[in-house]
């Protein structure tokens, strides 16, 4: 089975754009689930979709949006960028609600 | 809320020698633990996980960790340390109260493993 997938890998935007990021979960797993990495920060959750419907929210702004589709392909996009939210972007899938299988990122720079 | 302790920033082990990196945990209801490796530049790779039954797992590449519960603990450990697992190690924990995926990850430990 192909793994955990999101593009696009890298982006560059400036402040005040928008940015949407996909993802693609491994065949069959209905949960995607979304965290920021940053080297202050670490690892913090943003939000889960399972079956099309958020299921939870981290504690980011309003400005921190996601969709899950049908297919489970699932989007997250960020308005009004901000310095602070130059992050390496992750994408998990999950079958059931056990491990999380992780994509490879996207690193998103805002100048 | 959950949340995981790593204590440690940087773990140096030299090659051929015992690997363990500390964790542990706090969660409201039940703990699913699990341990994950980070390479530069890349995502999260899965290693091992704590559901139910057994206290000591074993995982990928000659990891194991065993789950206390009296200390809330689930520290990784590896008998013989390969110059390889140098990189980054993450715990996480779920909290099986509520009904969803949301991991709670500590900080990270630096693992270097020297030849």
């Amino acid at each position: 089975k192909a793994g955990v997938t999101q593009t696009p890998r890298y982006l560059i935007k400036t402040r005040g754009q928008q940015v949407t990021l996909s993802c693609s979960p491994i065949s069959g797993h209905r949960s995607v689930s979304w965290y920021q990495q940053t080297p202050g920060q670490g690892l913090q959750f943003l939000f889960e979709y399972f079956s099309e419907t958020q299921r939870n929210k981290g504690n980011f702004p309003g400005r921190f949006s996601g969709r899950q589709f049908s297919n489970s392909r699932s989007e997250m996009n960020v308005s009004t960028l901000e310095l602070g939210d130059s992050a390496l972007y992750l994408c998990a899938s999950s079958l059931d609600d056990n491990e999380q299988f992780f994509g490879p990122g996207t690193r998103l720079t805002v100048l | 809320a959950q949340s995981v302790a790593q204590p440690e920033d940087q773990v140096n082990v030299a090659e051929g020698n015992p690997l363990t990196v500390k964790c542990t945990y706090s969660v409201s209801g039940n703990p699913y633990l699990f341990w994950y490796v980070q390479y530069p530049n890349r995502g999260l790779q899965f290693l091992l996980k704590y559901i139910t039954g057994d206290n000591l797992v074993k995982g990928s590449y000659g990891f194991e960790a065993e789950f206390n519960k009296s200390q809330t603990s689930f520290h990784l450990k590896k008998p013989s340390a390969l110059v390889s697992d140098s990189a980054l190690y993450f715990c996480a924990v779920r909290d099986t109260q509520y009904g969803n995926n949301r991991l709670a990850f500590g900080k990270g430990n630096q693992v270097v493993v020297i030849p």
